[in-house]
């Protein structure tokens, strides 16, 4: 079975500063997703950047890109010029690429952005 | 795109009440999926869909839980009778396999 662990329970950097949320998984898989997604205050849970385990460039959207080190089976998410918008819980999570379906998430990381 | 629709936003009903929660998909998407999410637990997948067809309800927690997908645009979680303890906030989230789900605003219940 597969495990996703965040370490991190909570975090928080300054406004404008550049911050990074830390996430391992285990799988005996060679393919899979891995996501991170957002959840703010409003509870909606909003996906922030998608990595395909065959591809080995890091994904990257605007300010948030992640390190993706395949055989430490690592996966950070680092948030650049940190905006108050981004305070939130983030979770860290996996997924098989094809077949069975179910996506495990890591317990969270609750990062403030404080002004 | 209206993204993954639920109803209600909130609920708040009193012990042994039925509460039936509502999702409507992403149009096009052939997965949909239902979550629990509590401070004690986490994140939690109940059942997921696949082209209207229940693959995994191995995460329900017990019989007082029912999910339903009459068609490819419409799904319902029920809960009957309900207890306090099914206090959450339950997702719905709909993906295009394979690939990436999208969530729902969530219904928060509150049983008492």
């Amino acid at each position: 079975a597969q495990t996703v662990t965040q370490s991190q329970p909570e975090m928080s950097v300054q406004e404008a500063e550049t911050v990074t949320l830390s996430c391992t998984y285990d799988t005996s898989e060679s393919n899979y997703y891995l996501f991170w997604y957002k959840q703010p205050p409003s509870r909606q849970m909003i996906l922030v950047i998608r990595q395909e385990a065959y591809k080995q460039q890091n994904a990257t959207e605007n300010r948030f890109s992640v390190n993706f080190q395949k055989a430490a089976k690592s996966f950070s998410l680092k948030i650049s010029d940190s905006q108050l918008g981004d305070t939130a819980m983030y979770f860290c999570a996996f997924m098989k690429p094809r077949g069975y379906q179910k996506v495990t998430f890591g317990i969270g990381t609750k990062l403030q952005v404080i002004p | 795109d209206a993204g993954v629709i639920q109803s209600p936003r909130h609920e708040v009903t009193e012990m042994g009440q039925e509460v039936t929660l509502r999702c409507k998909p992403i149009s096009g998407h052939d997965y949909l999926f239902w979550y629990r999410q509590t401070m004690m637990r986490g994140l939690e997948l109940l059942i997921y869909f696949n082209n209207n067809v229940p693959i995994d309800d191995s995460g329900m927690p017990e019989d007082r839980f029912s999910a339903k997908m009459p068609n490819a645009s419409f799904s319902t979680l029920k809960i009957q009778p309900s207890e306090p303890r099914d206090s959450a906030v339950y997702f719905c989230a709909s993906s295009f396999s394979p690939g990436t789900q999208y969530f729902g605003p969530g219904t928060r219940l509150l049983v008492l």
